[in-house]
């Protein structure tokens, strides 16, 4: 059973352009989602993250929206830059207050190509 | 700074031998620990995960296992490779106390098992 979900293996896009990045989750315990970058042959870094108490956060060209009642959420990228190429993936987690049980659950990702 | 270190970078094996893989973490304390496995074309899917020294949970069925002999040590072994377990491994950790919990991620280890 996946519950976190990126339906689009690969997205292209010209440089300048936007970038839209979708993610859907299916259990709705997720109260906390990230978004991940990943280029080949090294470790995902933390790019930007969203609490289920917010709609929308920005870090410079990196937009995160969520839609709780649609258990769906993106990753706007603008301008898209030929850097941006990578793996991106989408990353949630039911954390809970004080435990020390924290795990994520993450997508199959999407590979991003941004043209020159 | 926090950092996570991970060893070797690369690795090739023959089917059936031992494997460990290394993790350490510096410059933080009770971290939680996780060892993740990215196989090819295929997303990252946790395979360990450790709250403290000795504490081991495992997600999935496996031929692999899981030691914290050392509050910021995690490691990952084998005792007889198969063709399967080819892939890329990725040790993550995060602050204990985080109310919400961004993971970091090491440099990875690329396992070829011939």
């Amino acid at each position: 059973d996946q519950q976190v979900k990126q339906n689009s293996p690969s997205l292209s896009v010209q440089e300048g352009r936007i970038s839209i990045l979708n993610c859907d989750y299916t259990n709705s315990m997720f109260d906390y989602f990230l978004w991940y970058k990943k280029y080949p042959a090294e470790g995902p870094t933390f790019l930007i993250s969203i609490s289920s108490i917010k709609d929308k956060n920005e870090d410079g060209r990196f937009t995160v929206f969520l839609n709780k009642s649609a258990k769906h959420l993106s990753l706007h990228i603008v301008p898209s830059q030929p850097g941006d190429s990578a793996v991106y993936f989408c990353a949630a987690s039911d954390a809970v207050r004080g435990g020390s049980n924290y795990k994520l659950t993450f997508g199959k990702g999407t590979l991003l190509t941004v043209n020159p | 700074s926090q950092t996570i270190h991970q060893w070797p970078a690369t690795l090739v094996q023959p089917v059936g031998s031992p494997l460990s893989l290394e993790c350490t973490v510096e410059g933080t304390s009770n971290p939680n620990l996780y060892w993740y496995r990215q196989a090819a074309g295929r997303g990252l899917q946790l395979l360990f995960y450790s709250v403290g020294i000795g504490q081991i949970s495992s997600e999935v069925p496996q031929n692999l296992s899981a030691s914290r002999p050392q509050d910021r040590q995690f490691i990952l072994s084998s005792k007889k490779l198969l063709l399967s377990d080819s892939g890329f491994y990725l040790c993550a950790w995060t602050a204990r106390l985080a109310v919400y919990n961004e993971q970091f991620f090491g440099p990875g280890t690329r396992l070829t098992v011939l």
